[in-house]
């Protein structure tokens, strides 16, 4: 079991539809990042959040909308997606620091039709 | 910005031998390195990492060896078991929690 929870685990959404990926850690740690990841390739990152401001935006496009309503929570908002969004949507956490790891949940499987 | 380059992109062994995976690394500042696991249906979960200044840390089966003069760092499996069996990502921080994956190998221990 990993000490980061994602939900959904699965999404299933059109393209018109109006969705948010929720992830939640409590091991403290005040950075918080979503990625995306699409089969047989690494994740790419998307945002990071730090000490619940966002520090990073790799430039994602706007129907990608993020929000940390804590340190503790991590929110993800889907709107007007496109079928190439359909991705594994990972969200990891950590201290911070350049010299601690990121531990990452399992992800929400996101299809788009 | 970092490129990390990872090598094989598919290995396979026979169970009970050893399993060697190379990455490399092109910003001399990158100062932590992870090495992930990540099996299907599941996020990547980090197996052992190394920091610069230590060049080789092992964690019984998992070992990790770091040349920071060459830029790269290995990972060294052995006794490998069929659950060992995943796609394994390297990974080095350069600063501002920005991590950078290599492109993936991925194991298959054959019973």
């Amino acid at each position: 079991d990993t000490e980061v929870t994602q939900t959904p685990k699965h999404l299933v959404m059109g393209m018109t539809n109006k969705k948010s990926l929720k992830c939640e850690q409590h091991m403290g740690h005040r950075a918080m990042y979503w990625y995306k990841q699409k089969a047989k390739k690494p994740p790419e990152l998307m945002f990071v959040y730090s000490y619940e401001k966002l520090s990073i935006n790799e430039s994602v496009p706007s129907r990608f909308s993020p929000e940390c309503p804590n340190s503790s929570l991590l929110n993800l908002h889907l709107h007007a997606l496109q079928p190439e969004d359909s991705a594994l949507y990972l969200c990891a956490s950590s201290h911070g620091t350049d010299d601690q790891p990121q531990h990452f949940g399992d992800g929400t499987r996101l299809s788009i039709l | 910005g970092e490129n990390v380059e990872q090598h094989p992109s598919t290995l396979s062994v026979q169970e009970g031998d050893s399993a060697v995976i190379k990455c490399t690394y092109s910003d001399s500042a990158s100062n932590y390195f992870p090495w992930y696991k990540q099996e299907l249906g599941k996020g990547p979960q980090l197996i052992i990492d190394i920091r610069s200044n230590v060049g080789e840390k092992k964690d019984q089966r998992i070992a990790v060896t770091l040349n920071k003069t060459a830029k790269h760092f290995s990972l060294h499996i052995t006794e490998t078991q069929p659950e060992d069996s995943a796609v394994y990502f390297c990974a080095a921080i350069a600063g501002a929690n920005n991590l950078f994956f290599g492109t993936g190998t991925r194991l298959t221990v054959i019973p």
